[in-house]
């Protein structure tokens, strides 16, 4: 079964430092793996993929997250935070069982920005 | 383009009362995903459609909830006799054609009160 373990529930950093949210997964499967992000009362957006391909992924606002199969790991890194990522971040696997796509996520970690 | 669109964004109704959340998916997506976001257990799948196959239905709580896709593009999500534990935001997602490595885009939820 397809699973992921965000390891913190509460990161804070302060403006201009760097970011690291962790996330460990369990797939007997290749897995394809996203991070989302979800701002106060707003709706969940896509940040980056890893779907086999390149193992470093570039998303949007500065973000990039390394897939290393030897650490089932998945961390999302940014060089320096902005305050405007202060948001919940879900680090999310695809379940591949029945062909569905359907998404799995994690419990989510908050990151505060301090000035 | 026009994004996911759910109606009501908010519902407050009273114990026992039955319910129902629309989603208007992605012009010419296929595959259509019900979730649910509770402070208790997160974010988690409720049912999917794809095109006029029938429906993955395995994410459903109990058999108080139901959904139906007409026409391939609009969806209902009922709820029946809803209980305080039915308390939560729904979310709908679209995707292209429902791939394992495919985006999901998701709608700004329905927050859903049960008094």
């Amino acid at each position: 079964a397809q699973s992921v373990t965000q390891l913190d529930s509460h990161v804070s950093v302060s403006e201009g430092t760097p970011v690291l949210l962790r996330c460990n997964y369990s797939s007997s499967y290749s897995p394809s793996l996203f991070w989302y992000v979800q701002h106060p009362n707003k709706g969940l957006q896509l940040l980056l993929k890893y779907t086999s391909a390149a193992t470093l992924v570039k998303g949007i606002n500065g973000f990039e997250a390394e897939f290393k199969k030897s650490e089932t790991s998945f961390h999302l890194t940014k060089p320096s935070a902005h305050m405007s990522d202060a948001a919940e971040y879900f680090c999310v696997v695809s379940d591949p069982s029945g062909n569905t796509g359907k998404l799995i996520f994690g419990q989510g970690t908050t990151l505060q920005v301090k000035p | 383009g026009a994004g996911v669109s759910q109606s009501p964004s908010n519902k407050v109704t009273e114990k026992g009362k039955d319910v129902e959340l629309r989603c208007d998916p992605i012009s010419g997506h296929t595959a259509l995903y019900w979730y649910r976001q509770s402070l208790g257990q997160g974010l988690e799948f409720l049912i999917y459609f794809q095109g006029n196959s029938a429906p993955d239905k395995s994410g459903l709580p109990s058999d108080r909830f139901s959904a139906e896709r007409t026409g391939g593009s609009v969806s209902t999500l009922t709820i029946q006799r809803t209980q305080q534990e039915d308390s939560a935001v729904y979310l709908c997602a679209s995707s292209l054609n429902g791939a394992i490595a495919d985006t999901q885009y998701f709608g700004p939820g329905t927050r859903l009160t049960v008094l």
